[in-house]
């Protein structure tokens, strides 16, 4: 199993749909989880972090499932905007090291 | 916003030739990483270092690459002997204590080796 997979995509979808991608994980030390988007050749920008308790910011709402290892994001209302590829990834103990998924591409049409 | 910036954007050089790649973190903070993502592929995690030595290194990062803290401020990345996969955009990264371990990514250097 990869230590971080996430749906291949590409995601098509409408302005305004809600689009769900889910991340799994294999080492379940794994102790911090984020979702970055990275645009065309630009850097990774934080998304957000992922807590267990479940995260929202505005259309973004992130859940971490430690028992099944997986993450998940849900964009509600999509922007043209949104269209990127979308990062899970996953901190170690002590925050040394952090990998990434190969991402999600998302492409939102009007 | 604070930001970290790394030079050079873009990198040409021929095979064989050494590398370095620069990168300011942002001033607070602790922990400095590279990655390296070719073209169509995933970020990759090269290397971590904080208090001024390695943390954690991937079997990517091997004797051909070196890390280096020269002053207070700069972070440098150095690849001897360049390969034509070696070709990528290097990002260098930092974060500071705490914070969820959150890191925060430059523009990037793009490295082509010819």
């Amino acid at each position: 199993r990869k230590e971080v997979e996430q749906d291949p995509g590409p995601f098509n979808v409408p302005e305004g749909a809600t689009v769900a991608f889910n991340c799994t994980y294999s080492n379940s030390a794994s102790q911090s989880f984020f979702w970055y988007r990275q645009d065309c050749r630009k850097e990774p920008k934080l998304l957000m972090s992922v807590y267990s308790s479940g995260n929202e910011d505005g259309r973004f709402t992130a859940q971490l499932n430690r028992a099944s290892q997986y993450i998940s994001l849900l964009i509600r209302d999509s922007k043209l905007s949104d269209s990127a590829t979308y990062l899970c990834a996953l901190g170690n103990t002590g925050g040394f090291k952090t990998i990434f998924g190969a991402g999600t591409r998302l492409f939102v049409k009007a | 916003e604070p930001e970290v910036t790394q030079t050079p954007s873009h990198q040409v050089t021929q095979m064989g030739q050494e590398v370095i790649l620069r990168c300011v973190p942002i001033s607070n903070h602790l922990y400095f990483y590279w990655y390296r993502q070719i073209l169509g592929q995933k970020v990759e995690f090269l290397v971590s270092f904080y208090n001024n030595e390695i943390s954690e290194k991937s079997e990517i990062f091997d004797d051909q690459f070196s890390v280096e803290r020269p002053d207070g401020s700069n972070f440098t990345l150095k690849i001897r002997s360049t390969k034509l996969e070696d070709s990528a955009m290097y990002f260098c990264a930092s974060r500071d204590r705490g914070h969820g371990n959150t890191i925060y990514f430059g523009e990037g250097s793009w490295l082509t080796v010819v």
